[in-house]
């Protein structure tokens, strides 16, 4: 059962390059989302999604993009990356609970060093 | 910023003791939940209690709510070095319960 996977888990960029972090789920929940983490500051919601074709913006969506074609998939892309994009970030997904709560399950998350 | 704050930022204590990490937030919400961090590794899902519950338990977890202070305590009974890991809580709002905010987190250290 492989749950969060995400690609790739290390990943050194410069300045004004940009990538897309990969993440697939496969347990068919409606709901996923990216978070960055930064030392000291715990995680932060960039952009989440409550299903195919429908995406919105977190606490700190500036400088990444979203899109959600399918239900297993859910990319992030850096624009134009920049060195204040250094950061662990973690994929997560939910089935939406009886109450209407999510309960997250993350990926192993994905390292980036932008220079 | 950040929605829940935790306290201590980090905790040490000694195997077989209780750890109790604290965390307080801002507004009206619909739950809350907490989840552990190993080294390195994703947040894992712990326990998630309602805005309606006062107190929860999960094998040696215990959480509480007072929604009055806007905070939340969770107490790890009998410690064992595994527990070793960061706790973090976070709060679904009640006005928009997909967005899960995140606190900074507690780092626990079980000494053998």
């Amino acid at each position: 059962n492989a749950g969060v996977t995400q690609t790739p888990k290390f990943q050194v960029l410069k300045t004004g390059q940009s990538m897309t972090l990969q993440c697939a789920q496969d347990m068919n929940h409606e709901y996923m989302s990216w978070y960055r983490q930064d030392p000291g500051m715990g995680l932060r919601l960039i952009h989440y999604s409550v299903g195919a074709g429908i995406t919105d913006q977190g606490e700190v969506p500036n400088g990444y993009n979203v899109s959600r074609s399918t239900t297993e998939d859910f990319p992030l892309r850096l624009l134009s990356a920049a060195p204040s994009q250094t950061s662990v970030y973690f994929c997560a997904s939910s089935y939406r609970g009886t109450g209407g709560q999510l309960e997250l399950f993350f990926g192993e998350g994905s390292r980036l060093t932008v220079l | 910023s950040q929605q829940g704050e935790e306290d201590p930022q980090a905790l040490s204590i000694q195997e077989g003791e209780n750890a109790t990490m604290n965390c307080s937030y801002k507004t009206s919400i619909n739950n809350l939940q907490w989840y552990r961090q190993n080294s390195g590794r994703g947040l894992v899902h712990l326990i998630l209690i309602r805005s309606n519950e006062r107190e929860k338990h999960s094998g040696r977890l215990r959480v509480t709510l007072d929604t009055s202070k806007k905070s939340s305590s969770l107490l790890i009974t009998a410690s064992r070095a595994a527990d070793t890991a960061s706790y973090f809580c976070a709060t679904g709002a009640m006005d928009s319960s997909y967005k899960l905010i995140f606190g900074s987190g507690t780092r626990l250290l079980v000494r053998p």
